[in-house]
């Protein structure tokens, strides 16, 4: 069992749909990322919390630390969303990440 | 744009030889990290420096090293290449050596043939 799992592992939506991306961890953190992966291979950091809610655009991160779960949603979708996300946590030893194995997303217009 | 550089983008070499991946931090932080993905084993921690010092170390391999310069850049040298080493290699930066976000490098593509 992967300390970091994700669900779902693979997810298909239309433009313009709500889509949600949660990942379970399974000790206690220091802080969580999410991140972003585009076919190109690139990655691109798109929150880092430690608690509570943060939203940048049409992203929303939440996080439970008592529950050791953090969602990540996407408001109105678009095809441009497509892309792999990745929950990635740090424990309290350091900034090491530990990573989920990714929710590959496919947005259809 | 991360204010991250890594090069070379692409790297093709054979069974037994090695090779040096090099990554630039942004600009004021002192943590780089590097992480292998490879298909069957998704993103893994290799190992972190912190303003020239090793902090932690992950599952990196024997055959693998790397440093931090005094001007802060990190290079990861693998050596005695095998096919399974055949993976995308990132590197990270952030400001502290604890819980800071993370900024990737673009990433550096290695085929070992």
């Amino acid at each position: 069992k992967n300390e970091v799992e994700q669900s779902p592992q693979n997810l298909t939506a239309q433009e313009g749909e709500f889509i949600t991306i949660n990942c379970s961890y399974s000790v206690g953190i220091s802080a969580l990322h999410w991140l972003q992966q585009h076919p190109g291979g690139g990655i691109v950091s798109l929150f880092m919390l430690s608690s509570g809610k943060k939203k940048h655009g049409r992203l929303i991160a939440t996080i439970n630390i008592q529950e050791k779960h953090s969602s990540l949603h996407i408001t109105a979708s678009h095809p441009r969303d497509s892309a792999v996300y990745i929950c990635a946590v740090i424990y309290n030893q350091g900034g090491k990440l530990i990573f989920g194995q990714g929710t590959e997303l496919s947005v259809k217009p | 744009d991360s204010g991250v550089t890594q090069t070379p983008k692409h790297l093709i070499t054979a069974t037994g030889q090695r090779v040096t991946l090099r990554c630039s931090p942004r600009s004021g932080d002192l943590s780089v990290y590097w992480y292998q993905q490879s298909l069957d084993q998704g993103l893994q921690f290799l190992i972190q420096y912190y303003n020239g010092e090793e902090r932690a170390k992950g599952n990196i391999l024997e055959r693998f090293s790397a440093q931090q310069f005094p001007d802060l850049h990190s290079e990861l040298n693998l050596s005695s290449l095998e096919l399974g080493d055949s993976a995308l290699y990132f590197c990270a930066s952030s400001v502290g050596q604890g819980y800071n976000e993370q900024f990737f490098g673009p990433g550096t593509r290695l085929t070992v043939l």
